[in-house]
């Protein structure tokens, strides 16, 4: 039963590194979602894509990050030159093309910047 | 812009006891989609229940029902017979289709049943 798979799940990295999050939605899935939750607080959009395409990236803070979601292979959320805001858990969420309600979500990455 | 808020930080309830957890939200959209999201210390988020605005029918999944006032914006969560296990948690989220079905989340509530 392969749910949505995220790792690491915990990354930790000092300030200035690049930090490389990944998300395997569930078999059959194209369209994928990122959510980032800080301490205390609760999740909120960052990006839609599916395969090869950013479809809204309006949560995205506008420097030192991106995603994709290429043909083969996991979506990669990058963060480059982190800064301790960063720190927060990284939640991908994937849904089927007929569902579009029914999100299914994976474990989390839970990133520290020291 | 739509916005969901839940006003109770935290709540706690005796065990097997009934507690409401409350949440509105604002849109000028008519069709859309509300849920209720719970998030144990695992971190994982899981789906407890889904409210489709245009059914006039309270959503229930065994011991979780809704409240749902479309005209007052209003969707609360019931928790009957609250269990340990329960402890959490609760996010009320929103989403309509047309904006690519991305979830708009409250604050969240944290919830604890006491033994």
């Amino acid at each position: 039963n392969a749910g949505v798979m995220q790792n690491p799940r915990h990354l930790v990295r000092r300030r200035g590194q690049e930090a490389r999050l990944r998300c395997s939605p569930m078999k059959g899935h194209s369209h994928v979602y990122w959510y980032r939750q800080l301490p205390e607080e609760g999740l909120k959009f960052m990006v839609y894509l599916q395969k090869e395409n950013i479809i809204d990236e309006s949560g995205m803070p506008k420097e030192r990050f991106s995603a994709e979601f290429p043909k083969e292979g996991p979506s990669i959320l990058r963060i480059q030159q982190v800064v301790r805001g960063d720190s927060a858990a990284y939640f991908c969420a994937s849904r089927g093309q007929l569902s579009s309600y029914e999100q299914y979500f994976g474990p989390g990455t839970r990133l520290t910047v020291t | 812009a739509q916005t969901v808020t839940q006003s109770q930080p935290e709540m706690s309830v005796q065990e097997a006891e009934t507690v409401t957890l409350s949440c509105t939200y604002d849109t000028s959209e008519n069709n859309y989609y509300l849920f209720w999201y719970k998030q144990p210390p695992s971190r994982q988020m899981i789906l407890v229940i889904r409210q489709e605005a245009y059914k006039q029918q309270n959503a229930t999944e065994n011991r979780f029902s809704v409240n749902f006032q479309k005209a007052a914006k209003s969707f609360s969560l019931k928790i009957s017979d609250s269990q340990l296990g329960d402890t959490a948690m609760y996010f009320c989220a929103f989403m309509i289709e047309t904006s690519g079905s991305r979830l708009t989340f409250g604050e969240g509530t944290q919830l604890t049943v006491n033994p």
